[in-house]
């Protein structure tokens, strides 16, 4: 069975400061993660996500993450925090790519301080 | 082109009652699914169909929800009788493999049970 750990139901940043969200997952197969942003009221958007191309995934909006085997986790973080970033952000993994359904996290609530 | 469509956005319940929830997912998109987003928890799948036929129920609670897929286009949810953990957001997604099977999710039914 697979799982996903998000360390930090809330973390709080100012703006311009780094942002640091961390995930950590368990799979009993390589896997496929994934992080994604939802805005209140809406959807899930995806930010990026690691098919074991690359160790270090760039997505949208400035975000990277990176796929640490050795510590079962795939941080996501952002060089410098912006207002428009304050969002829920979830973790989630898949075994086949996402062509399965998704295990997420219990998401992480991002709030930007001014 | 145009994204998941979601119907209704807000429902409110007397426990008990019945409830169905519409989801029209992007065109040509063959895989479909529903999540349950309990408030402060990560989207639960709950069903995933490939065209009209089910891939994945095995979180679906079976004694009271049911969902369908016709024609393989698109899907409703119904919730038969409501119990009031039944409150959630819930998430329909669609994918394709023409876009490396990522999930692109519709804004959500926030569902209310009293």
């Amino acid at each position: 069975a697979q799982s996903v750990t998000q360390l930090g139901s809330h973390v709080s940043v100012s703006e311009g400061a780094l942002v640091l969200l961390r995930c950590n997952y368990s799979s009993s197969v390589p896997p496929y993660l994934f992080w994604y942003v939802q805005y209140p009221n809406q959807g899930l958007q995806l930010l990026l996500k690691y098919t074991s191309a690359a160790t270090l995934v760039k997505g949208i909006n400035g975000f990277e993450a990176e796929f640490k085997k050795s510590e079962t986790s795939f941080h996501l973080t952002k060089p410098s925090a912006h207002m428009s970033d304050a969002a829920e952000y979830f973790c989630a993994v898949s075994e086949r790519g996402g062509a399965d359904g998704l295990t997420f996290g219990k998401g992480t609530h991002l709030i930007i301080q001014p | 082109e145009a994204g998941v469509a979601q119907s209704p956005r807000y429902k409110i319940i007397e426990k008990r009652q019945s409830v169905a929830f519409w989801c029209n997912p992007i065109s040509g998109h063959a895989t479909l699914y529903w999540y349950q987003q309990i408030l402060g928890q990560g989207p639960k799948l709950l069903i995933q169909f490939q065209n009209n036929g089910v891939v994945d129920d095995s979180q679906l609670p079976k004694d009271r929800f049911s969902a369908e897929r016709l024609k393989g286009v698109d899907s409703t949810l119904k919730i038969q009788p409501a119990k009031l953990e039944d409150s959630a957001v819930y998430l329909c997604a669609s994918s394709s493999v023409r876009f490396a099977n990522e999930q692109f999710f519709g804004p959500g039914t926030r569902l209310t049970v009293l």
